[in-house]
């Protein structure tokens, strides 16, 4: 069965205070690992699509790396406007079975406060 | 990025009735659309998964007769929680993937979800 488990929990910044969210994963085949951003009430918005270790994706103040166990989100010199939860899936290879194609699996999310 | 829209954001029922959900891709034809459950300061939980024309293939531990789906049209898909308790109140996100995006789900695009409170 895939796995997502996102750490920490919360996280509280202080604006321009650089950090590091992580996704640690266990799937039977990785497809792709995404990154969403999830503002309270509201559903995901995708940040970045990730298929293969080593890859980098940058977008603003946020750049996403993946290793074959885990991604990291790096957000540098924060803004409180950052402030949101962010939501890590990753999606299984089709060789893997299942009965959802395209399903994501996600992680339980980061809870990320930046103080002005 | 492309559209998809949910109705209603938000709804409040009495126990035992049945409340219908709406989710539009409003500029793109949704070949595939995913109905997710979504509990406070929890994951996205997948549900099922439905396609165009076909029956929804639900995940393992969700009820059938309880969570209806229908995806009647490209652009259409609706959720229907029949019977209403109110352990069913939660926040329910639709997503839905175009019909030229292939096995790219990073072009998964999302509702804005509707919050359910049962009475």
């Amino acid at each position: 069965e895939d796995q997502v488990t996102q750490s920490p929990e919360a996280l509280r910044l202080q604006e321009g205070e650089s950090s590091s969210l992580n996704c640690s994963y266990t799937v039977s085949g990785l497809r792709g690992l995404f990154w969403y951003r999830q503002d309270p009430g509201k559903g995901p918005e995708f940040l970045f699509t990730l298929y293969s270790a080593g890859e980098e994706k940058e977008k603003e103040r946020l750049k996403a790396t993946l290793t074959k166990k885990e991604s990291f989100l790096h957000i540098t010199a924060p803004k409180p406007e950052d402030s949101a939860t962010y939501l890590c899936a990753v999606q299984a290879s089709l060789n893997a079975g299942g009965t959802s194609y395209g399903k994501l699996t996600f992680g339980q999310g980061t809870i990320l406060t930046v103080h002005p | 990025g492309a559209v998809v829209s949910q109705h209603p954001s938000r709804v409040i029922c009495k126990s035992g009735t049945s409340v219908k959900i709406e989710c539009r891709s409003l500029d793109f034809q949704a070949t595939t659309m995913f109905w997710y459950r979504q509990f406070p300061k929890k994951s996205l939980m997948l549900m099922a998964t439905s396609n165009e024309g076909s029956k929804a293939t639900y995940e393992q531990g969700v009820e059938k007769d309880k969570f209806l789906i229908n995806h009647a049209s490209l652009t259409l898909s609706t959720l229907t929680v029949t019977s209403a308790h109110p352990e069913d109140s939660s926040f329910y996100i639709c997503s839905a993937r175009s019909g030229t995006s292939g096995l790219n789900t990073g072009e998964l695009f999302f509702g804005e979800g509707s919050r359910l409170t049962v009475l």
